[in-house]
C-alpha cells in the first residue's frame, strides 16, 4: 500500500473556526491532491500540487487554501469552516501526472462543520 | 475527459467471475483507459488502466473492445472483500489534473 496517511482521520468543529488537514506520503511522489467527496458529487477536486511550493486550484477551490513547504506534507486548510464544508476529504498522491498516471488515495477525513 | 457510463449497480456470487462494464463511445485516440475500485469507509484504489490492448494484473483484466468505445473490468474469482463501488475513468494523455469520479457501479458479492 502506498505510504498516505491523513490526519485528523474525524473532525468535529463549529462554524467559523480554522482548520487544517494533513496529507503525508513517503513515496516520494511530485504530485499531490486534495479531494472532497459528497454523495450525489463524486470526487472533486480541490487543489494540487506539483512540486515543493507549486500547487493550483482544482474545481472547486473555493473557502480553501492549500501550502506544502516539504515534498512529503501537503496541508488543506479551511479558513473559516462552513457547514457546506462538510464532507470527507481524501488526499492523493502520484509520481506522474497525465493519462498513464495512477493515483493512490488516503484514507480520508471525515469533517463535521457544525 | 470524456463521459463513461456504467450500471448503477451489479450482484455477482462469490468466486464467480464479474464482468463489469463500461461505455465511452467520445472516446478519443489519446484517453486511457482507468479503473479504481473504492471500498466501504475508504478512499478509492487504482485497480488497473489501459489503452488498446487487453491488460491483466494481479488484482484484474481489462478488456478493451477494438473500436475502444468500451471495456470490461474482469474479476476472475469475486470474493466478499471485492464488494465496491467500481469507477470507470478517461484520462487524456494531456489531461489536467481533474480526475473526475461518476456514479460507478456498485457491486454486491453474495456469499
Amino acid at each position: 500500500d502506498a505510504g498516505i496517511t491523513q490526519s485528523p482521520r474525524h473532525k468535529v468543529t463549529e462554524t467559523g473556526t480554522p482548520v487544517t488537514l494533513r496529507c503525508h506520503q513517503t513515496e516520494n511522489h511530485r504530485y499531490m491532491y486534495w479531494y472532497r467527496q459528497d454523495p450525489g458529487h463524486g470526487l472533486r477536486l480541490i487543489h494540487y500540487s506539483y512540486g515543493v511550493k507549486d500547487t493550483d486550484k482544482g474545481e472547486v477551490s473555493d473557502g480553501y487554501s492549500v501550502s506544502r513547504s516539504k515534498t512529503e506534507d501537503f496541508l488543506l486548510t479551511l479558513e473559516s469552516a462552513t457547514s457546506s464544508q462538510t464532507s470527507v476529504y481524501f488526499c492523493a498522491i502520484s509520481e506522474s501526472r497525465g493519462g498513464n498516471e495512477k493515483l493512490f488515495f488516503g484514507s480520508g477525513t471525515q469533517l463535521s462543520v457544525l | 475527459d470524456a463521459k463513461t457510463t456504467q450500471p448503477n449497480s451489479m450482484e455477482s456470487n462469490e468466486e464467480e467471475p464479474v464482468h463489469l462494464p463500461c461505455n465511452h463511445s467520445t472516446i478519443s485516440g489519446t484517453d486511457y483507459i482507468h479503473w479504481y475500485r473504492q471500498l466501504p469507509s475508504q478512499g478509492p484504489e487504482y485497480v488497473i488502466h489501459g489503452l488498446t490492448s487487453n491488460v491483466n494484473n494481479r488484482m484484474a483484466s481489462l478488456a478493451i473492445a477494438e473500436d475502444r468505445k468500451s471495456s470490461t473490468l474482469i474479476l476472475h474469482r469475486a470474493t466478499l472483500r471485492d464488494a465496491a463501488v467500481y469507477y470507470c475513468i478517461l484520462r487524456a494523455h494531456n489531461a489536467g489534473n481533474m480526475l473526475t469520479f461518476g456514479g460507478g457501479t456498485r457491486l454486491m458479492v453474495k456469499p
